[in-house]
C-alpha cells in the first residue's frame, strides 16, 4: 500500500522559514516525480512544485519561485520542502502527491495523497 | 498560475445526475494533456476518481464519468447518493507556465 506521511508543518512568523519532509513507503520511491500541492483554510487546491524521479528537474509555481527549494533523498525515500521568506498566504495545509505514472507531467495525474501538514505564518 | 474555470457549487436530488464542467485553453485542457479530477470530503485529502480525461481507477464507481470537448472538460455523477457530497476538482499540466493547473473546485450539494 502507497503511504505518504508529511511532517514538519508548524507556526512561523512572516519573513521566517519551515522545512517540510514526506516519507513515502510501499512504493519504488525513487522511480516516481513527487509533488506539494497545497489548501488555505476554506479555499481550493493549489499546485505549489514538483521534483522529477532522480532530482534533475525540479518546477515551482510563480507563487514561490525564488522562495521555495524542493529537494529530495531517494535513499530515504523522502521529499522536502525548504520554505523561506514565508508569508501569511502560504499558510495552508501542505500535501505530499505522488505522480500515477513514471511519464512526463502532461501525461499524468495524481494517484495519491498524504493527509497533509499544516503551515500557519502569523506573527 | 491561472485557474481552470469551474463552477463553484451544483446540486442535485438523490438518483439525479449532475455534472461538472472545468473550462481552460489551448495550453492545458484543450491540449494533449491529461485531464484528472479529484474529489475530496471535509477535513480529508483528495482522492482520484477519473484520469486520463474519462477513466476510473479501481474501486470508484462507475456512476463517476468523465469527457473532454476542445478546452473544457466534464464530470458527471449519476445516481446521486449522500455520499457523493463534496467538493470535486479538475487539475492538468499546463504547457506554457510549466505547471499543473487545478480548478477552483465545485462544492456538489446532494439535497
Amino acid at each position: 500500500e502507497v503511504q505518504l506521511v508529511e511532517s514538519g508543518g508548524d507556526q512561523v512568523k512572516p519573513g521566517g522559514s519551515l522545512r517540510l519532509s514526506c516519507a513515502g513507503s510501499g512504493f519504488m520511491f525513487s522511480s516516481y516525480t513527487m509533488n506539494w500541492v497545497r489548501q488555505a483554510a476554506g479555499k481550493g487546491l493549489e499546485w505549489v512544485s514538483s521534483i522529477s524521479s532522480t532530482g534533475g528537474f525540479m518546477f515551482y509555481a510563480d507563487s514561490v519561485k525564488g522562495r521555495f527549494t524542493i529537494s529530495r533523498d531517494n535513499a530515504k525515500n523522502s521529499v522536502f520542502l525548504q520554505m523561506d521568506s514565508l508569508r501569511g498566504a502560504d499558510s495552508g495545509i501542505y500535501f505530499c502527491v505522488r505522480d500515477a505514472q513514471l511519464q512526463p507531467p502532461e501525461y499524468n495525474w495524481f494517484d495519491s495523497w498524504g493527509q497533509g501538514t499544516l503551515v500557519t505564518v502569523s506573527s | 498560475q491561472s485557474a481552470l474555470t469551474q463552477p463553484a457549487s451544483v446540486s442535485g436530488s438523490p438518483g439525479q445526475s449532475i455534472t461538472i464542467s472545468c473550462t481552460g485553453t489551448s495550453s492545458d485542457v484543450g491540449s494533449y494533456n491529461l485531464v484528472s479530477w479529484y474529489q475530496q470530503h471535509p477535513g480529508k485529502a483528495p482522492k482520484l476518481m477519473i484520469y486520463e480525461g474519462s477513466k476510473r481507477p479501481s474501486g470508484v464507481s462507475n456512476r463517476f464519468s468523465g469527457s473532454k470537448s476542445g478546452t473544457s472538460a466534464s464530470l458527471g455523477i449519476s445516481g446521486l447518493q449522500s455520499e457523493d457530497e463534496a467538493d470535486y476538482y479538475c487539475a492538468v499540466w499546463d504547457d506554457s507556465l510549466k505547471g499543473w493547473v487545478f480548478g477552483g473546485g465545485t462544492k456538489l450539494t446532494v439535497l
